[in-house]
């Protein structure tokens, strides 16, 4: 078990360019979350994947903000046009959907992302 | 949907106080109910989780009780170290099957 994985841990643009972030969930767990942290406060919930499916997006993922998972492993987050609003941690979690509500997400370390 | 009031912080303890961080939630259907612990610069670890009324869960000497007549899962420890210096996430799983999370907590140990 290595854990989730996040790549970049850091990653500093400027306004108005894209950027994309991925995640590799523990091996075996079919659900996939991404979560919004900023200074100071709780992860706010994005989207969620069950295997390649997106099952469920959050208010707060505009237009501008895209997830795929397409083989129901990894999966990339992509940004367009950043604004400094989108500064904020990013962290990626997984999950064994096998007991429902039971099952605890696991996190990975998170992309930092700054926005100048 | 769900949602969690944490006590605010910083708490502040010496080293060996007795730690209580009350969390109180509200959420649709029967939730499994988590503690979450963040340290800086990294994601959540899990710390311990009940899934049904007057469970205890327990880990690394923290413990917490599902109290479904207070919609309470209050965290305690008994005696706190610098290392427990950290953030505290109550969190709620019910309806959609994501955990909700509240501000969260600041703990902070002195010597």
């Amino acid at each position: 078990d290595t854990g989730v994985s996040q790549d970049p841990r850091h990653k500093i643009t400027k306004r108005g360019q894209n950027v994309t972030f991925r995640c590799d969930p523990i091996s075996e767990h079919n659900r996939l979350y991404w979560y919004r942290q900023t200074l100071g406060q709780g992860p706010e919930f994005l989207t969620y994947f069950q295997n390649e499916a997106q099952l469920e997006k959050s208010r707060l993922l505009s237009d501008r903000f895209s997830a795929e998972r397409p083989k129901g492993s990894f999966s990339t987050l992509e940004i367009q046009r950043t604004e400094q609003g989108d500064s904020a941690m990013y962290l990626c979690a997984s999950s064994l959907d096998g007991t429902g509500r039971n099952s605890p997400l696991h996190f990975g370390n998170g992309t930092r992302l700054t926005v100048t | 949907g769900d949602s969690v009031t944490q006590m605010e912080g910083p708490v502040t303890l010496s080293e060996e106080a007795f730690l209580t961080i009350n969390c109180t939630y509200t959420a649709t259907g029967y939730p499994s109910l988590f503690w979450y612990v963040q340290y800086p610069g990294e994601g959540l670890q899990l710390l311990l989780k009940a899934t049904k009324a007057d469970d205890k869960g327990s880990n690394k000497g923290f413990e917490a009780t599902y109290r479904k007549e207070t919609t309470s899962f209050h965290l305690e420890k008994g005696s706190v170290q610098v290392s427990d210096s950290a953030v505290y996430f109550c969190a709620p799983k019910s309806s959609g099957d994501k955990l909700t999370f509240g501000t969260g907590t600041r703990l902070a140990v002195r010597p």
